[in-house]
């Protein structure tokens, strides 16, 4: 089946700098993912909607200059938390709806990378 | 405001047993509902995709069910297995693309 990549799958910084999660989508093609950020035992939060070739939208109380979103092909988009603090510590996922493919039309979730700031 | 509840937030069952979760949403326009399955610290895995004539859609042990009058869908888990145990979610889309997310329950399968 349609398969959705992030990576890393775990990364642990220091407080103050910038770590970079990638969002690959490997047999279909995604005009469109999404980002989302979940807390311990709770649901998914949507963080922004990252379209290819132009600005991604964020949702409401989403710092767009601390979450910096790329989209820069139709295969994969990028999420870079900037100057990281422990507030930022947490589980981030991607998923891609797909457009091509015999997998058309559905949404597929990444594996997560869980992001610990130190 | 468009809305997912899912219900009950935990259960507990024992290994073997069936079980029911609940979902009723207050999205409108629908689109499609869908169930997925998130195992700790995994991303959510899809389980059934759901449009409005779909009444009954099942995937192996795992039934989902709709009823677009009264917005409720239900997922049936059969001959519980201690793999079962994960978190269930319930994502309604409305429209094209804006989906609205339950907070999930919590499944709980003992040995």
């Amino acid at each position: 089946g349609a398969v959705v990549s992030q990576h890393p799958s775990r990364v642990i910084c220091k407080s103050g700098t910038s770590v970079k999660i990638e969002c690959r989508s490997l047999d279909f093609q995604a005009t469109t993912m999404f980002w989302y950020r979940q807390f311990p035992k709770k649901s998914l939060m949507l963080m922004a909607t990252s379209n290819e070739g132009s600005k991604a939208t964020y949702e409401q109380g989403v710092e767009k200059d601390k979450f910096l979103i790329n989209h820069a092909s139709l295969t994969l988009s990028t999420l870079t938390v900037t100057s990281a603090h422990p507030e930022d510590s947490s589980f981030y996922i991607c998923s891609a709806r797909a457009e091509t493919g015999g997998h058309t039309g559905e949404l597929f979730f990444g594996e997560g990378s869980r992001l610990t700031v130190l | 405001k468009n809305q997912v509840e899912q219900s009950p937030q935990s259960l507990i069952i024992l290994e073997g047993k069936n079980c029911t979760l609940q979902c009723n949403y207050t999205v409108s326009p629908f689109s499609n509902l869908r169930w997925y399955k998130q195992d700790t610290g995994r991303g959510p895995v899809s389980l059934t995709i759901m449009t409005f004539s779909e009444n009954t859609k099942s995937n192996g042990r795992y039934t989902a069910t709709l009823d677009a009058d009264t917005k409720q869908s239900s997922l049936h888990i059969t001959a519980s297995q201690l793999s079962d145990s994960a978190s269930y979610i319930c994502v309604v889309m409305e429209g094209y693309s804006t989906l609205t997310f339950g907070k999930g329950t919590m499944l709980l399968v003992s040995p």
